[in-house]
């Protein structure tokens, strides 16, 4: 059973260029998040989906598509990356709202 | 709309004890606690549904009120395990997204 499990571990971009985090749970969960972590700032809800092709902002969207076409997966996109997008990304999912959130490992982006 | 954690930091030596307190200017439905290892992901600790609701496990300890919009989490006996950072995470009544406050690094001396 491999939980929350993010691609790609790591990735450095150049500024302009685009990516997509894909966030895959293999534990039927209805809803996913995706956040970002920077020094002194705590986690930061960018986007989440309450269910299969439902998509909602968080508190830090601005830069990033999501979608949510499959149950299982929840893609993060970046358009255009730019140096302020330069942080850790953690995808999460529970089954409720009042369920446990499980993490992924984790995915570092560096934007030059 | 993050809630807010205070303090930001604490060094203790070990077998002492700690609070860390996590606020919000919203009205809250839950409150969940987890705890963080330098590159690692956060682990959940406990989750608080009721307005002054105590949970605890080991020498881990939360609690809710729900009235004042905080919650907080007393280490007592702490370990060496004990470090890391803390986060909060709070939910409003009718909405699914779960918002962290910014977190409290404890570090925990021998």
């Amino acid at each position: 059973n491999a939980g929350v499990t993010q691609t790609p571990k790591f990735r450095v971009l150049k500024t302009g260029q685009s990516m997509t985090l894909l966030c895959a749970q293999d534990m039927n969960h209805e809803y996913m998040y995706w956040y970002r972590q920077d020094p002194g700032m705590g986690l930061r809800l960018i986007h989440y989906s309450v269910g299969e092709g439902t998509t909602a902002k968080g508190e830090v969207p601005d830069g990033y598509n999501v979608s949510r076409l499959k149950k299982q997966n929840f893609l993060l996109g970046l358009e255009s990356a730019a140096p302020s997008q330069t942080s850790v990304y953690f995808c999460a999912s529970r089954a409720n709202p009042n369920n446990v959130l499980t993490f992924g490992a984790g995915s570092r982006l560096t934007v030059l | 709309q993050q809630p807010v954690q205070s303090p930001q930091a604490v060094i203790l030596r070990e077998g002492e004890d700690a609070v860390i307190n996590c606020s919000s200017s919203k009205a809250l439905y839950s409150v969940h606690w987890y705890r963080q290892k330098h590159g690692e992901a956060p682990i959940f600790l406990m989750i608080l549904l009721k307005g002054g609701e105590q949970k605890g496990h080991d020498k881990i300890s939360a609690s809710f009120n729900e009235k004042k919009q905080q919650s907080s989490l007393y280490l007592t006996a702490s370990q060496l395990s004990y470090s890391g950072t803390y986060f909060c995470g709070t939910v409003r009544g009718g909405a699914q997204k779960l918002v962290f406050g910014q977190g409290t690094r404890l570090t925990i001396n021998p």
